[in-house]
């Protein structure tokens, strides 16, 4: 069964980078056609998606952060990582690490869901 | 602000069935399937519903979705204790080229 595990620091400071690394365990980054996603949810807020990454690298992220958040994946640790520059206090926040698993339904396609979730791991950024 | 909207917060009682709805618009909702997650604090997000209205293996058939247009809902049928939590529901948004999601409904069984 896949695993999800966030780590990372827990403190960062204002205008640092936040990096957060997210191990898969019990499957393989390199396997099946799917994408792995990084979300966030800050306190009394939503859940924000942040962006997401193929095996092949192919990433895509969220037009708001798109500027700050760089996403990568290594397949031989078996693990993609993200990347958020400039942060502020509004970077604080819960961050999870999902699986994008694509399926395929007859007569409508290929489609997306996120099958798999990290329990999160909590940063603040603060001096 | 949720790109989706649910209700904040719903409720029943052990056994009475509850719906959770979920709006959104034709970039998301009416265009792409919806799924749902149940969230408790510091758990990992499960997978209740995908595909509209898919069932993972292990979600008990009391948990149902269906999609109309626009609008998603979840029910909750012969609700017991443990289906106090937060319920989300996801779409992809074309206009985004993202996920978005709903605030969350927190369920609370009375």
């Amino acid at each position: 069964q896949v695993q999800l595990r966030e780590s990372g620091p827990g403190l960062v400071k204002p205008s640092q980078t936040l990096s957060l690394t997210c191990t898969v365990s019990g499957g393989s980054v390199s396997s099946g056609p799917n994408y792995w996603s990084w979300f966030r949810q800050s306190a009394g807020k939503g859940v924000e998606w942040v962006g997401r990454i193929s095996a092949s690298e192919t990433s895509n992220y969220n037009p708001s952060l798109k500027s700050r958040v760089t996403i990568s994946i290594d397949t031989s640790k078996n693990q993609f990582s993200l990347m958020v520059s400039s942060v502020t206090a509004a970077d604080t926040a819960v961050y999870y690490c999902a699986r994008d698993r694509r399926a395929y339904s007859y007569g409508y396609g290929y489609y997306y869901y996120m099958d798999v979730w990290g329990k999160g791991t909590t940063v603040t950024v603060s001096s | 602000q949720s790109v989706l909207t649910q209700p904040p917060s719903t409720s029943g009682t052990p056994g009475q069935r509850v719906t959770i709805s979920c709006s959104g618009t034709s970039s998301n909702i009416g265009t792409n399937s919806v799924n749902w997650y149940q969230h408790l604090p510091e758990t990992a997000p499960q997978l209740l519903i995908y595909f509209n209205n898919q069932r993972p293996s292990g979600v008990p058939e009391r948990f149902s979705g269906s999609k109309s247009g626009t609008s998603a809902s979840l029910a909750i049928s012969g609700l017991q204790s443990d289906d106090e939590a937060d319920y989300y529901c996801v779409a992809w948004d074309d206009g985004l080229n993202g996920w978005v999601f709903g605030g969350g409904t927190h369920l609370t069984v009375l």
